[in-house]
């Protein structure tokens, strides 16, 4: 089936650095991919989004790239900032016969301090 | 405003009361959905709808019932609630094709 691994968290950074984190899926077909964020007590936000190959998605200085030939789509970040810290969710989404099936990443928790 | 909504956003409930978790979206969206959020599980979806009169399971649909009777409501209900059933819950919706909006969560707890 679908899945979405991403790299474990917690990622502790200080402000003004270089983020990464890392998203690989296994999915049958082209599958569209997300990056969501999930600020404290609030329900998840699309951040950015690429529905095909080498499409970057891009929003707020994020950045993510579909890659097919390795599976993934890395969310990164050139310079980090305290009200960056949240949850940070990757996902699928497929297209079948009888609908659309959405599949999440685990989601990384990112603290950026001052 | 385009928004999901949620009720309630909290909830403390007993072992076998039955509840139910409203979800209502102002989008005009067919495709509805109900996560449970865990801490290190992530996002697992419960049940899914395709549009009125049609839903699907998820990956974890045992102890959750949904019914789409209209196009813009999609409620969650638990017939006998458990304590394993204590989680951050989210509704969400979309278009046939697109990204998920989501709901503010609500957070339950069984006694």
């Amino acid at each position: 089936g679908n899945s979405v691994t991403q790299m474990e968290g917690p990622v502790t950074l200080s402000e003004e650095a270089f983020l990464t984190i890392n998203c690989t899926y296994t999915a049958t077909g082209y599958p569209s991919l997300f990056w969501y964020v999930q600020y404290p007590g609030e329900g998840l936000q699309l951040l950015l989004k690429a529905t095909k190959a080498d499409d970057k998605g891009s929003n707020k200085g994020f950045e993510a790239t579909y890659r097919k030939e390795t599976t993934s789509f890395h969310l990164e970040k050139g310079s980090v900032q305290v009200s960056d810290s949240a949850v940070y969710f990757c996902a699928l989404r497929t297209r079948g016969n009888y609908g659309q099936n959405f599949v999440f990443g685990p989601g990384t928790r990112l603290s950026v301090l001052p | 405003e385009a928004q999901v909504t949620q009720n309630p956003r909290y909830l403390i409930t007993v072992t076998g009361k039955k509840l139910t978790v409203t979800c209502s979206q102002n989008m005009n969206h067919e495709y509805m959905s109900w996560y449970r959020q865990d801490p290190g599980l992530g996002l697992r979806q419960i049940y899914y709808s395709m549009n009125v009169e049609v839903t699907d399971k998820g990956d974890v649909p045992e102890g959750y019932k949904v019914s789409r009777k209209e196009k813009r409501n999609f409620p969650l209900i638990l017939e006998s609630p458990s304590p394993n059933q204590t989680s951050l819950y989210f509704c969400a919706s979309s278009l046939s094709v697109g990204e998920q909006f989501f709901g503010p969560g609500t957070r339950l707890t069984v006694l």
